[in-house]
């Protein structure tokens, strides 16, 4: 089993569209975990890290459910701007960072 | 401006010819690591670095090698380069290691194994 499983997509939304995915991880241990964008074969940039409480940057939603290992990113309102490959990223086994092979998301005009 | 640089940025070479491919960073962090990105397996870690002349493997070293002997540079290096090796690659650096922190990518690498 993989150590961070996304649904790899995509994901073809129209503009102004609510859109989330989820991540689930294995290691019950993990402690940091973020959300990443990139675009089109370009490096990663961090997105948002994801707090236990939840938290919220603008359009965009982090959630972290501990009891059932799994995160969430909710987009709003979603922006043509938008698409991209969004990565979870999990502290691993060995406390460095494991990353989801991506959710590629299309937001349509 | 804080960045991380890479090079070469495309590189086609032969099986067998050794090569080394540049990081450096300005932002006087202590991590470091190198990543290779293939379709359908995301990012995977090759070697990492917590400070200088400490490294460790990451999830797939074979057929890599690194060095850390300044704090802003971690070259890789295959010694002896194989098609399987033909991938995109990052590195990436942070204040500190232990998977807290924010990670700031160079441009990547894609290498070409013949």
């Amino acid at each position: 089993r993989k150590e961070v499983e996304q649904d790899p997509g995509p994901f073809n939304v129209p503009e102004g569209a609510t859109v989330a995915f989820n991540c689930t991880y294995s290691n019950s241990a993990s402690q940091s975990f973020f959300w990443y964008r990139q675009d089109c074969r370009k490096e990663p940039k961090l997105l948002m890290s994801v707090y236990s409480s939840g938290n919220e940057d603008g359009r965009f939603t982090a959630q972290l459910n501990r009891a059932s290992q799994y995160i969430s990113l909710l987009i709003r309102d979603s922006k043509l701007s938008d698409s991209a490959t969004y990565l979870c990223v999990v502290t691993g086994s060995a406390r460095q960072l494991t990353f989801g092979s991506g959710t590629q998301l299309t937001v349509l005009p | 401006e804080a960045q991380v640089t890479q090079n070469p940025r495309y590189l086609i070479t032969v099986t067998g010819k050794k090569l080394t491919v540049t990081c450096s960073q300005n932002m006087n962090h202590e991590y470091m690591s190198w990543y290779r990105q293939d379709p359908g397996l995301g990012l995977r870690q090759i070697y990492y670095s917590m400070n200088v002349e400490v490294t460790d493997k990451g999830d797939v070293p074979e057929g890599y090698k690194v060095s850390r002997k300044e704090k802003r540079n971690f070259p890789l290096i295959l010694e002896s380069p194989s098609p399987n090796q033909t991938s995109l690659y990052f590195c990436a650096s942070s204040f500190t290691g232990g998977g807290y922190n924010e990670q700031f990518f160079g441009p990547g690498t894609r290498l070409t194994v013949l």
